[in-house]
């Protein structure tokens, strides 16, 4: 257990419906980002907060993702009208600028699309 | 392009045997490089980090190289156990902003 949590670790759904993940990082860590993974492949950026300001979004990010963190502490990501192409692994990490870069994941919150 | 290529992709041995997974990457501006152990339906684990000043990092049975002239990196496992079955993912940071650059890591299967 890395101290990083995100709700829930699994969640099916119906194509065109809206999901919401939620990551709670290590309390100290300001800095919190986003990826996604599918089978078979390393995780892709998808976007970074540093306390609630929202620094970074990939290109993979599209219009119907969103991501928040309002008061700097836990995150949110939305994905609305839900494709069978979302289906994948999300996973949340934080860290300190100053820990070396160490970014520490949670479990992931795994997508499937039907 | 910041790339992070591995090999290979998925590797079976015996338990009890050695291996080394390679790791090359093309990323700008180099900050540091680590390995990842990453259990099927889990988040990964950090198993290694090396800035550009070092060559070796040991942890336990995990050894990882770094070669910064080449940019390459291996990590070995020695003396591999049934636990170490799992994913395994080079990630190179770059710049200050913390992005981390996946490999799309290799798939090792200890057999007993």
């Amino acid at each position: 257990d890395t101290g990083v949590s995100q709700d829930p670790r699994h969640k099916i759904t119906k194509r065109g419906q809206n999901v919401t993940f939620r990551c709670d990082p290590i309390s100290e860590h300001n800095r919190l980002y986003w990826y996604r993974q599918t089978l078979g492949q390393g995780p892709e950026f998808l976007t970074y907060f540093q306390n609630e300001a929202q620094l970074e979004k990939s290109r993979l990010l599209s219009d119907r993702f969103s991501a928040e963190r309002p008061k700097g502490s836990f995150s949110t990501l939305e994905i609305q009208r839900t494709e069978q192409g979302d289906s994948a692994m999300y996973l949340c990490a934080s860290r300190l600028p100053s820990a070396g870069n160490e970014q520490f994941f949670g479990p992931g919150t795994r997508l499937t699309v039907l | 392009k910041n790339q992070v290529e591995q090999s290979p992709q998925s590797l079976i041995i015996l338990e009890g045997k050695n291996c080394t997974l390679q790791c090359n990457y093309t990323v700008s501006p180099f900050s540091n490089l680590r390995w990842y152990k990453q259990d099927t339906g889990r988040g990964p684990v950090s198993l290694t980090i090396m800035t550009f000043s070092e060559n070796t990092k040991s942890n336990g049975r995990y050894t990882a190289t770094l070669d910064a002239d080449t940019k390459q990196s291996s990590l070995h496992i020695t003396a591999s156990q049934l636990s170490d079955s799992a994913s395994y993912i080079c990630v190179v940071s770059a710049g200050n902003t913390g992005k981390l650059i996946f490999g799309q890591g290799t798939t090792l299967q200890v057999k007993p």
